[in-house]
């Protein structure tokens, strides 16, 4: 596997589910991200990670919970979420965290919250 | 807020060059022209960036104005792969500021 990966690629699930998104990336860069971008909307800047360390949350509601383990493996758990969560959610890595302009994406995942 | 301002639309004939337009009138010295795209239901992709000078890739010619105020993607021969949202970005390289997505220009290129 190169670049990076989400994994599932789409998820359907009730608001009293618990759900975890996964991202790995396989370029050995130290900063990662997750992006929410709903229907017709610009993409939104959720986490940000560096070196496993969090840096910024871009006030996101706490049903919504960033882990990172190591500095390859990114995880996003979900619980209690609202229809209004449906989006797709999208990780990225940089080589540190300054580097917000060369990004590398993953293909996200399709979130159904119903 | 985007710095930037796109056409929401654009198409393009196949096989031609796609010239996407983007104005960024308030750049400062320090900000770079940053271009990503977004291929329906998948996540964005670097294309190319510049700061002043015009610049080349294996994707694409960024074509920067002298004073800066805005510049031109070009993509030499649109394929039907290419159809895709263009997002114009600009911003410092290195600075802690977020990287912001406007809403970007949807390039259809039609056979």
């Amino acid at each position: 596997e190169t670049g990076v990966t989400q994994t599932p690629r789409h998820l359907v699930m009730g608001m009293t589910n618990k759900k975890s998104l996964k991202c790995e990336q396989h370029l050995g860069h130290n900063a990662m991200y997750w992006y929410k971008q709903s229907a017709k909307k610009p993409l939104e800047l959720m986490f940000v990670y560096n070196f496993k360390e969090q840096t910024e949350n871009n006030s996101v509601p706490s049903r919504f919970s960033p882990e990172c383990p190591n500095s390859s493996h990114l995880f996003l758990h979900l619980h209690t979420l609202q229809p209004e969560d449906s989006a797709l959610y999208l990780c990225a890595s940089s080589q540190a965290a300054a580097d917000y302009n060369e990004q590398f994406f993953g293909p996200g995942t399709r979130l159904t919250v119903l | 807020d985007a710095k930037t301002t796109q056409p929401t639309s654009m198409d393009c004939a196949e096989g031609r060059a796609a010239n996407l337009p983007c104005n960024h009138s308030t750049i400062s010295g320090n900000e770079y022209v940053y271009w990503y795209r977004q291929i329906h239901s998948q996540g964005p992709q670097y294309i190319i960036h510049g700061l002043k000078n015009n610049e080349t890739n294996e994707m694409a010619s960024l074509i920067i104005t002298e004073d800066r105020k805005s510049s031109t993607l070009i993509l030499p021969h649109a394929t039907l792969r290419d159809t895709a949202v263009y997002y114009c970005i600009v911003r410092a390289q290195g600075g802690s500021e977020k990287l912001v997505f406007g809403k970007g220009t949807k390039l259809t290129v039609n056979p």
